[in-house]
This record gives C-alpha cells, sequence and structure tokens, in this order.
C-alpha cells in the first residue's frame, strides 16, 4: 500500500541553528500538508502545497513540494525553543485518502 | 477557536466496560476522521467517514466501532475495553483534501 516515509525520526539542535525534516512518498501525491504538535498538544495545520515543484514561506520556515509530487520538505531557520514538538507531513493520494508521515520530534538546547 | 470537540477529555476506567468517545464538528464538514497516538508517536488512523452513513476502517486494527447519523457527530466506541486500549484518541474533520482540524483529544486509561 501507499506510503509516506519521514525522516529524521529526531532531531536534536543547538538554538540558532537550522532543522530540516523530509517526507518521501512511494506515489505520486495531489497535494501535501504540514503540521506542528506540541508537547502535549493536537497537530496544527501549519501549509498545503499543490504545485509541482511548489515553495512557500512562512517567517522563518521554508516549504517545498518536489517536481515529482512525491516528496516534500520543512526547513526551520535559526531555531527558537517555540519550533519544539513533532512536525508531521500528510499527503493525499489520488483516491482522496489521506496518509500521515511518521513525524519529526524537534527538540532544541537553549 | 475549537470548532470541533471531543468529551472526555480524561477518562479513567476498568477493564470490560463499554466505552463511547463523542467528537462534534460545526464546520459542516463531510470528511471526517479516528486517530489513535501514543505520547509523542506517529498518528494511526483507526476509522474515517465521507459523509452521513459512511464509514470505513482505517489502517491500524481497532476493535473500536463508529457511527455517522449526521454530519456534525462522530461517535467512536469500544465495547469492551482492555489495557491495550490505553492510548490519545484524536478526531478530526475536513473538507475535500483540505487541511484536518483536530479536536483536543481523549487520554484513555483502562486499569
Amino acid at each position: 500500500g501507499q506510503q509516506v516515509m519521514q525522516i529524521p525520526q529526531y532531531q536534536h539542535v543547538q538554538e540558532g541553528e537550522d532543522f530540516t525534516t523530509y517526507c518521501n512518498s512511494s506515489t505520486t501525491l495531489s497535494n501535501i500538508q504540514w503540521y506542528k504538535q506540541r508537547p502535549g498538544g493536537h497537530p496544527v495545520f501549519l501549509i498545503q502545497l499543490v504545485k509541482s515543484g511548489e515553495v512557500k514561506k512562512q517567517k522563518r520556515l521554508t516549504f517545498q513540494f518536489g517536481e515529482a509530487k512525491k516528496n516534500s520538505s520543512l526547513h526551520i531557520t535559526a531555531t527558537q525553543t517555540t519550533d519544539v514538538g513533532t512536525y508531521f507531513c500528510a499527503g493525499y493520494s489520488s483516491a482522496s485518502k489521506i496518509i500521515f508521515g511518521s513525524g519529526t520530534r524537534l527538540s532544541i538546547r537553549p | 477557536e475549537a470548532d470541533i470537540y471531543q468529551t472526555p477529555r480524561y477518562l479513567v476506567i476498568g477493564t470490560g466496560k463499554k466505552i463511547t468517545l463523542e467528537c462534534s464538528q460545526t464546520m459542516g464538514h463531510d470528511k471526517m476522521y479516528w486517530y489513535q497516538q501514543d505520547p509523542g508517536m506517529e498518528l494511526h488512523l483507526i476509522h474515517y467517514s465521507y459523509g452521513v452513513n459512511s464509514t470505513e476502517k482505517g489502517d491500524l486494527s481497532s476493535e473500536s466501532t463508529v457511527s455517522r447519523i449526521r454530519t456534525e457527530h462522530f461517535p467512536l466506541t469500544l465495547e469492551s475495553a482492555r489495557p491495550s486500549h490505553t492510548s490519545q484518541y484524536l478526531c478530526a474533520s475536513s473538507e475535500h483534501r483540505g487541511p484536518q482540524h483536530f479536536g483536543d483529544g481523549t487520554r484513555l486509561s483502562i486499569l
């Protein structure tokens, strides 16, 4: 069946360092979404990418959707302690079924 | 703003009890979902619905059942709770291929 792999599983960085998480699908996705879940909270929608090669920015966060619409990345520049949490990607297949990646847990040393 | 509501937030209950977790949304979304998530771990889809009278099982085998009699309501029922059901249960809703809106979750502990 369709799978969405996300790496790394964990990332521990010094505050101010950059962070990147990658998402790879076994099949072409119609769109990809990114969510952030703070410790003890629920996933909160960050952004959706639809077009091949699309790049979107939200302040220090940069999101990319691959040309083949099979992979995506989230890059955070100069991490802050408020960035702590687990980041999930989620992709919709052509069958309109959503599949979440396994998540990347980000922790930060002040 | 909380447009999707889950009750109870916390539940501690004994083995063998029947449990119903409630989920309601006021956004008129056709699609609703139930996920099981252990702390800090991945989301496992256990049930979903594309509209009234439509329910499907997700990727994670579950001993629970769901119903969708009204658009806004998507309850999940465990007929006989077991310690292995201890987890957090998250409900979500969305429009077609749109962002998922999650509730605050129910933290369930089975003794």
